[in-house]
Formats: structure tokens, C-alpha cells, sequence
């Protein structure tokens, strides 16, 4: 159980366009998913905190309309890339919650982004 | 400020034990995850301690100090396959998730 699937598993785009990566939490519902980024050798770090149904809370520094964040439903949420640039190239991760009362965290497998 | 601090990298040998330290220092707690994640891939769950103690779930174990703002994992008859970097992470009183920077595991045989 707890299984999370990200799409794409790699895009690679042009400087100025808008790429999409979505998430989903497979065999259960996730009220709160979270994005990371990571570089490489580096930990993770948190972009921003995703409620279903509500604004996504995002961290110091991530830019909101930068990376636009829905999470329309319990079992999906979506980043948005948007105006991709060359430094936007990294490794980004989300992970599901499975919800009040467990607080472990289950990552999909991670978006390799490479922005030309 | 938040902070988790572990070994930036160990070695040990194929069959050996090693234990890797995690020492913490957050804004409140309210329990310590270990992740593992292969090269290029993203982090998979070990274990969630909440309580002071020992958790054992097979070759790897888990132990948390809340007092001393420690934990650290422990890996018995390590096969090549363990080699991966291994992450700290402490959840605050706001239920975030602090990050250590990972310790790189590499096994030889």
C-alpha cells in the first residue's frame, strides 16, 4: 500500500515553456501532498505544502507563480512549471500524506526536469 | 535556527554492521523518519520513531533519544544493495518535515 506515481518520469523543454508534472497517490487518499526539489548531492527541499481543495503553502523563497501548484483532488496534485529556464533544471519529488494521525510521508519517484 | 546534523559519508564492508548518527535540534518534535534513496531516485521510507527506544524491523533498526536530540540508524548484515544515502528527517511542532543533508552509505566487498 501507499504507493505514489509521478508523470512524467523525465521531460526534457525549451527555455520559456510551461511543463506540467503530476502526481498521484494510487491506493489511498492524500488530504496533503508535498513538493521537493532536489539537487544533485544535496538534500531535499521543500517547495511548498499542498491541501486538497485549498492554496497551496509555499515555502520562503519559491516563487507562487513560478511554480503553480493545484491539488483538485484527494488522490492528484500537479506543478506547474512555468517560463521554464535552465536553472528551473533539477530533480523534483512529491510525496503523499496518508492523512490525521499518520504523519509518514511517501514519495513518488521523482521528475528528472532538464530546461535547454 | 533548525538543524539536523549527520555524516556527510561511511564506509563499511559487505556482511558488517554500521550505525549512522543523526543529531537534531528543532523547533519541538514530533517524531524522527529515516528515508533511504538509491543514486537518482527518490527517498524510500525506513522508519518513524516517536518514543525514546529501540524500533527493529528486520536487518535495520532505529533508535530515538528525545532528551539528547539524537537517533541513529542501524544496518546488520549489510549487502551491496544498501549502498544509498540515508536521511534524517524531524518533524517540528508545526508538523514540517526538517531535512538532514543525508549520509552516503558505501558498502565494499
Amino acid at each position: 500500500g501507499a504507493v505514489v506515481s509521478q508523470h512524467p518520469s523525465r521531460v526534457i523543454c525549451k527555455s520559456g515553456t510551461s511543463v506540467k508534472i503530476e502526481c498521484r497517490s494510487l491506493d489511498f487518499q492524500a488530504t496533503t501532498m508535498f513538493w521537493y526539489r532536489q539537487f544533485p548531492k544535496k538534500s531535499l527541499m521543500l517547495m511548498a505544502t499542498s491541501n486538497e481543495g485549498s492554496k497551496a503553502t509555499y515555502e520562503q523563497g519559491v516563487e507562487k507563480d513560478k511554480f503553480l501548484i493545484n491539488h483538485a483532488s484527494l488522490t492528484l496534485s500537479t506543478l506547474t512549471v512555468t517560463s521554464a529556464h535552465p536553472e528551473d533544471s533539477s530533480f523534483y519529488i512529491c510525496s503523499a500524506r496518508l492523512g490525521l494521525g499518520s504523519e509518514t510521508q511517501y514519495f513518488g519517484p521523482g521528475t528528472r526536469l532538464l530546461v535547454l | 535556527g533548525q538543524n539536523i546534523d549527520q555524516p556527510t559519508e561511511m564506509t563499511a564492508t559487505e556482511g558488517a554492521i554500521v550505525q549512522i548518527n543523526c543529531t537534531y535540534q528543532t523547533s519541538g518534535f514530533n517524531g524522527l523518519f529515516w528515508y533511504q534513496q538509491h543514486a537518482g531516485e527518490a527517498p524510500t521510507f525506513l522508519s518513524y520513531n516517536v518514543l525514546d527506544g529501540l524500533e527493529e524491523k528486520g536487518r535495520f533498526s532505529s533508535f530515538l533519544s528525545r532528551s539528547k536530540g539524537y537517533s541513529y540508524l542501524l544496518l546488520k548484515e549489510l549487502q551491496m544493495k544498501d549502498s544509498a544515502s540515508y536521511l534524517c528527517a524531524v518533524m517540528d511542532s508545526n508538523y514540517q518535515l526538517i531535512w538532514g543533508a543525508g549520509t552516503k552509505l558505501i558498502i565494499k566487498p
